[in-house]
């Protein structure tokens, strides 16, 4: 069936540093790939996404890419701070049945001061 | 507006127990989907719905029902709960008429099955 692998599973990074999180997806007719944030004991939020017309997309110190014909994206986050800690997930859609999505098992952040 | 609601926040269950927990959005939207979240596991797709009056199975819909009577209503129902149905549930919603898009989620329900 569908599925979508992110990794790595825990990040550790020291402030201002990078982080790359990487996710592949099965399903080729998946059109729409967003990032959510989740911080602990609330619910996930948006912070970017992109559709599959869409190479890449920056929003100030996030950006995502996406390759279709190798079906990988990624989340890229610079000049990390304390604040960024937390769980990201990825998820791929498709605009037919029902918009459903699916969503991969998540990547804890951990950005040290 | 409140966006999506969820009631309750936390119940706890003993086994063969039933529940329901209750989905609601103000923002007029089409789309009404149930998660669960297990640790290590991301959000999986219990039910959704693509307007009143229809339901649908997601991944993983064995032990749940669901109902949407209501437009802004989205009913999620345990019959006999199970130790495995131990999680956080959560509800989200989608505009429909805005494409594909964000879907915006409510605040989750912490339920224990004893």
């Amino acid at each position: 069936g569908e599925n979508v692998e992110q990794h790595p599973s825990t990040l550790s990074v020291q402030e201002g540093d990078s982080a790359v999180i990487k996710c592949t997806y099965s399903d080729s007719a998946s059109n729409y790939f967003p990032w959510y944030k989740q911080e602990l004991g609330k619910r996930p939020q948006l912070i970017i996404d992109i559709r599959s017309n869409v190479g890449e997309k920056k929003d100030q110190r996030i950006a995502v890419t996406l390759n279709k014909t190798a079906k990988h994206f990624s989340l890229h986050i610079t000049e990390t701070q304390p604040e960024d800690s937390a769980v990201y997930f990825c998820a791929a859609s498709k605009d037919i049945g029902g918009f459903k999505t699916i969503f991969g098992a998540g990547t804890r952040l951990f950005v040290k001061a | 507006n409140a966006g999506v609601t969820q009631t309750p926040k936390f119940r706890v269950l003993k086994t063969g127990q039933s529940m329901t927990l209750l989905c609601a959005q103000d923002m007029n939207h089409e789309y009404m989907y149930w998660y669960r979240q297990d640790p290590g596991m991301g959000l999986r797709l219990i039910h959704y719905s693509v307007g009143e009056g229809t339901t649908a199975k997601g991944e993983v819909p064995d032990g749940y029902n669901v109902s949407r009577l209501k437009k802004q209503n989205f009913l999620l129902g345990l019959e006999s709960a199970a130790p495995s149905q131990t999680s956080v549930y959560f509800c989200a919603s989608r505009d429909l008429y805005r494409g594909i898009g964000e879907q915006y989620f409510g605040p989750g329900t912490r339920l224990t099955v004893t």
